[in-house]
């Protein structure tokens, strides 16, 4: 009954130091989205994938890239770490979009010194 | 620009009372509505949502009311119970299969005293 699993939950970067985080679902949704929550900012999405393969831009990309090499797989990566993405960074998938709930993963914690 | 909009980033309640979050949209397309409750260290989840063909849903102690041509809706809960505090989002959705993704509010947290 995992859902959506996000690993790992918590990490420390340094500027300039890159990480991917993945994002595993076993619903066999063809949706995947990354979010990034910050305090009185709510829930920004940064980029979605509509099916294995593809990937788009969300609201807040920049910094960020993405990919969807398997249906259940969705990895978020930073290439070059910067403080301003310090952040709570939440997975979600979806059956479809529109009238489709989001299923959430847990959320990594994440902090650039 | 906010095409959806929660105003109060918190709201206190005592316990037994009715708890009422709002949440207005700009995108008159925009005709499905969900609203999503987190708790700290876990992920929002799903908690009721609503069509635009329909100005009222009910599930349990949670209502949500729509007006669409305030543009607005409003999440009830009746009767408020401290396991509610959390930070409750508003999204909406462009339909029927829509072609991007939901648009969140920024959340309001909601605190029940005891």
């Amino acid at each position: 009954n995992a859902g959506v699993t996000q690993t790992p939950k918590f990490r420390v970067l340094k500027t300039g130091q890159s990480m991917t985080l993945l994002c595993a679902q076993d619903m066999n949704h063809e949706y995947m989205y990354w979010y990034r929550q910050d305090p009185g900012m709510g829930l920004r999405l940064i980029h979605y994938s509509v099916g294995e393969g593809t990937t788009a831009k969300g609201e807040v990309p920049d910094g960020y890239n993405v990919s969807r090499l398997k249906k259940q797989n969705f990895l978020l990566g930073l290439e070059s770490a910067a403080p301003s993405q310090t952040s709570v960074y939440f997975c979600a998938s979806s059956r479809g979009q529109g009238r489709e709930k989001l299923f959430f993963g847990s959320g990594t914690q994440l902090s650039v010194l | 620009d906010q095409q959806v909009k929660q105003n109060s980033p918190s709201l206190s309640v005592q316990e037994g009372r009715i708890s009422i979050l709002n949440c207005d949209y700009t995108n008159s397309m925009f005709d499905y509505f969900l609203w999503y409750k987190k708790y700290p260290a876990e992920g929002p989840t799903f908690l009721i949502s609503i069509s635009s063909i329909k100005d009222k849903n009910e599930d349990g102690r949670f209502t949500v009311f729509l007006n669409k041509s305030a543009k607005h809706l409003s999440l009830h809960i009746v009767p408020s119970q401290p396991g509610d505090s959390a930070v409750y989002f508003c999204a909406a959705s462009t339909s029927p299969r829509g072609n991007t993704p939901l648009v969140f509010g920024k959340g309001t947290r909601l605190s029940v005293i005891a």
